[in-house]
């Protein structure tokens, strides 16, 4: 079970809004609502911020929003603050027995 | 608030075993579901395996099935996952989480970095 794709790097200006790809495959993303999305600042553990691709849980701004469509699925930050300067990793669901992949990973920078 | 305590950093050879504890507070143990990720230097995260307590099944990733266990105990509220035939590649911090919304982990212990060397 090979890692789902993200971009390296993807960065905007405070107030803006970005979004970060996920691509799988049908064996994965394409074929489970169960994505969910963290966000890892340096040096701390990860956070939940989606979960079933769209759900939020209590406590997580909702500045963050998730979707999908086919194979891929994003996550969106709109008014970009400089808190939210940190890495960002999608999860789903398999078939295979591997029952989860994470994503290669996405540095955020506020510029 | 469920809070999950990891234990100590290690330091260990090559070809030894270590093992990592997890232990909640907060909640009813029967119910929990631990998840163990890891995180190499650098590296992203990787999702090695989980313990359904209650129903005690245990899932690996295929790419640790044979090299780690995962156990867990009542008595102390505890998960665990153990590491076998250490290489230096196991250098990582490993994590445990609870599935609380489904499929995706909300509670995170703090980490435990173990180091092969």
């Amino acid at each position: 079970q090979s890692a789902l794709t993200q971009p390296a790097s993807v960065s905007g200006s405070p107030g803006q809004a970005i979004s970060i790809s996920c691509t799988g495959t049908s064996s994965d993303i394409g074929g489970t609502n169960y994505v969910s999305w963290y966000q890892q600042h340096p040096g701390k553990g990860p956070k939940l911020l989606i979960f079933d691709v769209i759900h939020r849980p209590s406590g997580v701004s909702n500045r963050f929003s998730g979707s999908k469509s086919g194979n891929t699925a994003s996550l969106t930050i709109s008014g970009l603050q400089p808190d939210d300067e940190a890495d960002y990793y999608c999860n789903s669901y398999t078939t295979t027995s591997t029952l989860y992949v994470f994503g290669t990973g996405t540095t955020v920078t506020v510029l | 608030q469920v809070q999950l305590v990891q234990s100590g950093a290690e330091v260990k050879k090559p070809g030894s075993s270590v093992k990592v504890s997890c232990r909640t507070f907060g909640d009813t143990f029967n119910n929990f579901i631990i998840t163990w990720v890891r995180q190499a230097p650098g590296q992203g995260l990787e999702w090695m395996g989980r313990i359904i307590f209650m129903q005690n099944i245990i899932n690996y990733a295929q790419k640790f099935q044979g090299g780690v266990t995962i156990t867990a105990d009542r008595s102390s509220s505890s998960a665990y996952i153990e590491l076998h035939s250490l290489k230096s590649e196991d250098t990582a911090v490993y994590y445990c989480a609870r599935e609380v919304h489904s499929n995706s982990w909300k509670d995170w212990g703090q980490g435990t970095l173990v180091s092969v060397s």
